[in-house]
C-alpha cells in the first residue's frame, strides 16, 4: 500500500508562472489536506477536500490558489502568477476516518 | 484562533540524554493532539492523545496529556543520532474533520 505521493517533489517556477502541485492520496482514502510550510515556520493548513468538493478553503489565500481533488485522478494544487513568497515546501496529507492524517513527501516550490 | 507553542525551539544533546520537548495549546474545541517526527521529508505520525494523564508509549518514546493545563510532553529516553529531527506538535479541533494546527517544531540535534 503506497503512501500519500506527491509530486514533483521540486518545482522551479519564474515569477509570474503557475504551478501545478499533485497529491495522489492513500490508497481508501477519500479526505486530502493541503499544508504549506514556509522557512522556520510550521506547517499552516490550506484546504481540506473530499472528492469533487472543497470542505474547507478558510487557511487559502484568496487570490491566485485553487485546489481541486477530481472523481478520477489526483488533487491539484493550482498557484496562479506565482511570485516569490510563494516559495515554500507544500505538504499533502491524507485520511480516512481516524485523525491523524498522513503526510506524503512534499512538493518544495521555488520561485526565482 | 487556535495556537500551538513549542519549546525549546531547538535543541543539541549527547548520545545517551533524555529530553523533553513541550508543547502547549489554545484550541477552541479541543479533539485531540498530535505529535510528528519530520527529518526533511514527510512528517511521520507518532502519537495521538485524546485523555489526560494517559502515557502513550513507543520504545523510548512517550509523551502524556495535560487537558487542565493545556499541554503536551515528549520524552525521549536513551537518545540516538537517528533521533535528530524537527518534533512537531498539532492540535485538532473537534470540528468534524481533521485540519490540524501545527507549532513551529523542535529541532533535535543528538550528537554522537
Amino acid at each position: 500500500n503506497a503512501g500519500v505521493m506527491q509530486n514533483p517533489r521540486h518545482l522551479v517556477r519564474r515569477r509570474g508562472q503557475e504551478a501545478r502541485l499533485r497529491c495522489s492520496p492513500m490508497k481508501g482514502h477519500s479526505h486530502v489536506y493541503w499544508y504549506r510550510q514556509l522557512p522556520e515556520e510550521g506547517l499552516k493548513f490550506m484546504v481540506y477536500l473530499q472528492k469533487e468538493n472543497i470542505i474547507d478553503e478558510s487557511g487559502m489565500p484568496k487570490e491566485r490558489f485553487s485546489a481541486e481533488f477530481p472523481k478520477e485522478g489526483p488533487s491539484i494544487l493550482r498557484i496562479q502568477q506565482v511570485v516569490r513568497g510563494d516559495s515554500a515546501a507544500y505538504f499533502c496529507a491524507s485520511s480516512a476516518w481516524v485523525p491523524e492524517a498522513f503526510f506524503g513527501q512534499g512538493t518544495r516550490l521555488t520561485v526565482v | 484562533e487556535d495556537k500551538v507553542v513549542q519549546s525549546p525551539l531547538s535543541l543539541v544533546v549527547h548520545e545517551g540524554d533524555t529530553v523533553t520537548l513541550n508543547c502547549s495549546y489554545e484550541v477552541t474545541n479541543f479533539r485531540s493532539l498530535l505529535w510528528y517526527k519530520q527529518e526533511k521529508k514527510a512528517p511521520t505520525f507518532l502519537f495521538m492523545l485524546t485523555s489526560s494523564g494517559i502515557e502513550k508509549k513507543s520504545g523510548r518514546l512517550s509523551s502524556i496529556l495535560d487537558k487542565k493545563e493545556l499541554f503536551s510532553i515528549l520524552n525521549i529516553t536513551a537518545t540516538q543520532t537517528g533521533d535528530s529531527a524537527v518534533y512537531l506538535c498539532a492540535v485538532e479541533p473537534n470540528s468534524g474533520y481533521s485540519t490540524l494546527t501545527f507549532g513551529k517544531g523542535t529541532m533535535l540535534l543528538v550528537s554522537p
